[in-house]
């Protein structure tokens, strides 16, 4: 049973453009979210993260959204960059709550390319 | 580079043998978490460390085993293996037990199972 979903494995956009990657999440409990960038043969890098008492964070070109009654969770990325180009994976996980252990929950990724 | 060290970055073994991987968290991270990323079942929680003990356990099969040293690095020790452990296993590192606490992880190590 995958509790997140990323439901596009791939998405091209053209630079200078918006990109909208998309995640939703099954688990009630979850109450911390965060996107990772991953480029081949490295480790994921934190990009954003967002509590759920909030339906908004922003950094720089990087805002992600969250819709708690919807299970849903948006990275925005503005304006898109070649060197965006990379794998995206949304996580969750069920801390605060003490319902969970703290282990992030990963969906299957979302392949960003940004065309020059 | 966030701070996260693995080694070794390959690892090239037999089936029925055993490995040892190691990760040093960032300064002050108390916290280690390991995540084993195979090409069909993408990230997966496998353990989690707080200061010395365990803390939480996902899909860890019986054959692995992990602890954190006084130093907080951390050994993921793996047995009998098969060709299905072949994958990526990760370090993350994180300043408290989890929670709103931002894992870091390291560059992976990827094992091959012959």
């Amino acid at each position: 049973d995958q509790q997140v979903k990323q439901n596009s494995p791939s998405l091209s956009v053209q630079e200078g453009r918006i990109s909208i990657l998309n995640c939703d999440y099954t688990n009630s409990m979850f109450d911390y979210f965060l996107w990772y960038k991953k480029y081949p043969a490295e480790g994921p890098t934190f990009l954003i993260s967002i509590s759920s008492i909030k339906d908004k964070n922003e950094d720089g070109r990087f805002t992600v959204f969250l819709n708690k009654s919807a299970k849903h969770l948006s990275l925005h990325i503005v304006p898109s960059q070649p060197g965006d180009s990379a794998v995206y994976f949304c996580a969750a996980s069920a801390g605060k709550s003490g319902a969970g252990s703290y282990q992030l929950t990963f969906g299957k990724g979302t392949k960003l390319s940004v065309i020059p | 580079d966030s701070g996260v060290t693995q080694t070794p970055k390959h690892l090239i073994t037999a089936t029925g043998q055993r490995v040892t991987l190691r990760c040093s968290p960032r300064s002050g991270d108390l916290s280690v978490y390991w995540y084993q990323q195979s090409l069909d079942q993408g990230l997966q929680f496998l353990i989690q460390y707080y200061n010395g003990e365990e803390r939480a356990k996902g899909n860890i099969l019986e054959r692995f085993s992990a602890q954190q040293f006084p130093d907080l690095h951390s050994e993921l020790n793996l047995s009998s293996l098969e060709l299905g452990d072949s994958a990526l296993y990760f370090c993350a590192s994180s300043v408290g037990p989890g929670g709103v606490n931002t894992q870091y992880f390291g560059p992976g190590t990827r094992l091959t199972v012959l």
